[in-house]
């Protein structure tokens, strides 16, 4: 099956400051890479995907770029605020549609230091 | 966005008694819907796919006499931990697919945070 290593699990930075979170995935046959967001004893919120057809993508200050040669893809976010802390979740699935569920990364708990 | 619903949000209970949490899915049908687990600072766990009409798929390690699903409708599939202990403690949360749109984007309940005594 899939597996996902994401990195770092804690990961501070200054406020404006950018912040980038990396992934890498086994199944060469993965085609949909989700980034969540989750709170605290919330759920998780999807901020950002990207399929394999695509190398990269962004929404403001939110990115993510993919690499299927190297089976990795990243998180960028942009002037971070303290609104962004946070445990990011990386996710990856084998199959198209929604048939199969994700494989998820361990999580980045991101810290903004104001 | 869809919206997916789940109950209820927590849940105590004793050794040994069971308990079971809904997943409902409030504005579109869901043919599929998938249940998680999380124990603290950890990331979510992928136990089962639940299929409407049908057999759920567990992934392996995950005992389905103990996590019993149900899909009965294309709106809601339960999970029923049963005889739970306090290894069960977590917190379970279920998502669904919009099948119409058939993007791949999983819409996450609120999660159900189950602690046994």
């Amino acid at each position: 099956g899939e597996n996902v290593e994401q990195h770092p699990s804690t990961l501070s930075v200054q406020e404006g400051d950018s912040a980038v979170i990396k992934c890498t995935y086994s199944d060469s046959a993965s085609n949909y890479f989700p980034w969540y967001k989750q709170e605290l004893g919330k759920r998780p919120q999807l901020i950002i995907d990207i399929r394999s057809n695509v190398g990269e993508k962004k929404d403001q200050r939110i990115a993510v770029t993919l690499n299927k040669t190297a089976k990795h893809f990243s998180l960028h976010i942009t002037e971070t605020q303290p609104e962004d802390s946070a445990v990011y979740f990386c996710a990856a699935r084998s199959s198209g549609g929604g048939a199969d569920g994700l494989t998820f990364g361990k999580g980045t708990h991101l810290i903004i230091q104001p | 966005g869809a919206v997916v619903s789940q109950h209820p949000s927590r849940v105590i209970c004793k050794s040994g008694t069971s308990v079971k949490i809904e997943c409902r899915s409030l504005d579109f049908q869901a043919t599929t819907m998938f249940w998680y687990r999380q124990f603290p600072k950890q990331s979510l766990m992928l136990m089962a796919t639940s299929n409407e009409g049908s057999k759920a798929t567990y992934e392996q390690g995950v005992e389905k006499d103990k996590f019993l699903i149900n899909h009965a409708s294309l709106t809601l599939s339960t999970l029923t931990v049963t005889s739970a202990h306090p290894e069960d403690s977590s917190f379970y949360i279920c998502s669904a697919s919009l099948a119409a749109r058939n993007t791949g984007e999983l819409f996450f309940g609120e999660g159900s945070r189950l602690t046994v005594l």
